[in-house]
């Protein structure tokens, strides 16, 4: 059975810092992995989509890469910033389904 | 494009009731997610559409919860005689052949069973 864990739960870093949230899953076999940022009380916004065959995306700041055999990802967020605080929400999807399984978050606080 | 819009966005109903929720996903997309989300956990999956037909729904989903999406355009999710552990976020999100099963969520219905 796929489980996903998100390291730290929490973390707060004054702004200007580069940070990384880690995403580990207990099986290899997926498809994809996308990471998410979710705002309170709000929906999902997508950051990046890996694919299993890919090695890491990038977007601006962000970049995320994936170990699929060692069974993680990690997202770097580079020059924080205030706006950046959110929850930070990874997912992947299993080979053989269409579910996506998520991690309970890393919620960030960039201090200003 | 304006992106996934679900109604209601809150829903507040006492326990027995039945609730329906709808999404209008994207419009050229052909894929359709519902998860529910509780506060502090993700989003659980619930249920997965391709166009109209319904290919994966979760072991969990009580035979109290049925989603349609007709026409392979909308998509309702009705919970029947609710109970006070339905209350949560249900959130629908939506992805097309082709875009990499890229989800693009909605801002979800929040759902309060008293």
């Amino acid at each position: 059975k796929q489980e996903v864990t998100q390291i730290p739960a929490a973390l707060s870093v004054p702004e200007g810092e580069n940070l990384v949230l880690n995403c580990s899953f207990t099986d290899s076999a997926i498809y994809n992995l996308q990471w998410f940022r979710q705002d309170p009380g709000k929906g999902l916004t997508s950051l990046l989509l890996i694919q299993s065959s890919q090695r890491e995306q990038t977007s601006g700041r962000l970049n995320a890469s994936l170990d699929k055999s060692s069974g993680r990802s990690t997202l770097y967020i580079a020059a924080s910033q205030p706006g950046d605080s959110a929850t930070y929400l990874c997912a992947v999807r299993p080979s053989g389904t269409y579910k996506y399984i998520f991690g309970t978050g890393t919620r960030l606080k960039v201090l200003a | 494009d304006t992106g996934v819009s679900q109604n209601p966005r809150h829903k507040i109903t006492k326990r027995g009731q039945n609730v329906t929720f709808r999404c209008d996903p994207i419009s050229e997309h052909n894929r359709l997610y519902w998860y529910r989300q509780t506060l502090g956990q993700g989003p659980e999956f619930l249920t997965y559409f391709q166009n109209e037909a319904q290919l994966e729904k979760s072991r969990l989903l009580s035979d109290r919860f049925s989603a349609e999406r007709p026409k392979g355009s909308f998509s309702t999710l009705e919970i029947q005689r609710t109970e006070q552990g339905d209350s949560a976020m249900y959130l629908c999100a939506s992805s097309f052949t082709g875009g990499g099963y890229e989800q693009y969520f909605g801002p979800g219905t929040r759902l309060t069973v008293t």
